[in-house]
């Protein structure tokens, strides 16, 4: 079945890195891809989204480029800041039925000062 | 706009109670869901609603109701309370699906 593997975290950078999650996905037709941020204590947010390939999704300074040739959606930053620490989840859209998500397991961003 | 609202925040049971978390959103979303939070598991689905008076189990139903029977609420209820439903649970709801999720806070239930 479809499937979303992200980086294993936590990744820890100082501000004003730059940052890469890797996401790489399998599935059946044409997913639609998503970034979610979990900051501490609150629930999930969309951070981006790419719909069709060669799409690049952007939001607060990060993007993802929707790549079918490689099965990747990664997300990068260029300079990160303390408050981009949180939970990062790459998902896509279930090939059955597009109102549910396949979820990656989440990848841990902590940045220190 | 208050979009997803989950009531309790944190609570605590005891084996074998029941209760009832409540999500309600005020955003006409037709699409509802209930997912967990587990460390190292990710979210996982639990139950979910295209609509009201319609709803389909996830990937980890057991031990969970759900019934949807306005648009705007969708209760889950913890049948009789074990200690591996200890999680965080979020509510979340989209008017397209497509992926556009908002979520609610979260409730943090601990069974002792």
């Amino acid at each position: 079945g479809d499937s979303v593997t992200q980086m294993e975290g936590p990744v820890t950078l100082s501000e004003e890195a730059c940052l890469t999650i890797n996401c790489t996905y399998t599935a059946t037709g044409y997913p639609s891809l998503f970034w979610y941020v979990q900051y501490p204590g609150e629930g999930l947010q969309l951070l981006l989204k790419a719909t069709k390939a060669d799409d690049k999704g952007s939001n607060k300074g990060f993007e993802a480029t929707y790549r079918k040739e490689t099965t990747s959606f990664h997300l990068e930053k260029g300079s990160v800041q303390v408050s981009d620490s949180a939970v990062y989840f790459c998902a896509l859209t279930d090939a059955g039925n597009n109102r549910k998500l396949i979820w990656g397991l989440g990848t841990s961003l902590a940045v220190n000062p | 706009n208050a979009g997803v609202t989950q009531t309790p925040k944190f609570q605590v049971l005891k084996t074998g109670q029941s209760m009832t978390l409540q999500c309600a959103q005020d955003m006409n979303h037709e699409y509802m869901s209930w997912y967990r939070q587990d460390p190292g598991m990710g979210l996982r689905l639990i139950h979910y609603s295209v609509g009201a008076g319609i709803t389909d189990q996830g990937e980890v139903p057991n031990g969970y109701n759900v019934s949807r029977s306005t648009t705007e609420d969708f209760p889950l209820r913890l049948l009789s309370a074990a200690p591996s439903q200890t999680s965080v649970y979020f509510c979340a709801s989209s008017s397209q699906g497509q992926g556009g999720y908002t979520f609610g806070s979260g409730t943090r239930l601990t069974v002792v």
